[in-house]
């Protein structure tokens, strides 16, 4: 199994600011993909983070609003930028490896005042 | 990939067996089926997948029908950590895969 962490855990930041999330696997694996759940919903899936190439975005997510890095096998970042009061979520990070089951991190919860 | 129901929400009494059911009458033949649970305040956590075969593992059993088109969860001794929205997903295997999320079954044991 594949152990994720997730900084910040939380955070309250102003409308226009820019927040960048780190997800830290303990392994090297394949995939690694970030998700929203806004309250009460499920899991919208934002984009598949690729090691050494652009992030793949899902319709309705645009890499000017959620810069997606991979810079290795183990590490991924995601930014929300200019943020308005509707990006509050929480944000998830997963990781994968083949046909296998992914790893969720804890999540960070982000309120946008 | 597939799209899956499931009911909005279930009860189980403790102790008892949770059998919760997902249909997915579009699966195509290379699509797995995964289940994943989510309790309060937490991030997803992975329960069983299975092709075709039935599954078991510590946390529950997978039976799928022989024509793939549902599948049933059972949690063969239902506790009050068990309580959580439970997901039911198929998706195509391979390094690209992704899992696409419907709303789940909300299951509360209750005492």
């Amino acid at each position: 199994s594949a152990v994720i962490s997730q900084k910040p855990s939380r955070d309250i930041c102003q409308r226009g600011t820019s927040l960048t999330i780190q997800c830290q696997v303990d392994s090297q694996v394949t995939m690694m993909f970030w998700y929203r759940q806004q309250p009460g919903q499920s899991l919208t899936l934002i984009a598949t983070a690729n090691q050494g190439s652009e992030a793949t975005y899902e319709s309705g997510f645009v890499i000017d609003k959620f810069p997606i890095s991979r810079p290795n096998l183990t590490f991924s970042t995601l930014t929300v930028s200019n943020m308005s009061p509707e990006d509050s979520s929480i944000y998830l990070c997963s990781a994968g490896q083949g046909t296998n089951e992914q790893f969720f991190g804890p999540g960070t919860r982000l309120t946008v005042l | 990939d597939a799209k899956t129901t499931q009911p909005p929400s279930m009860d189980c009494a403790e102790g008892r067996a949770a059998n919760l059911p997902c249909n997915h009458s579009t699966i195509s033949g290379n699509e797995y089926v995964y289940w994943y649970r989510q309790i309060h305040s937490q991030g997803p956590q992975y329960i069983i997948h299975g092709l075709k075969n039935n599954e078991t593992n510590e946390m529950a059993s997978l039976i799928i029908t022989e024509d793939r088109k549902s599948s049933t969860l059972i949690l063969p001794h239902a506790t009050l950590r068990d309580t959580a929205v439970y997901y039911c997903i198929v998706s195509h295997a391979g390094n690209n895969r992704k899992l696409i999320w419907g709303l789940g079954t909300s299951l509360a044991v209750n005492p």
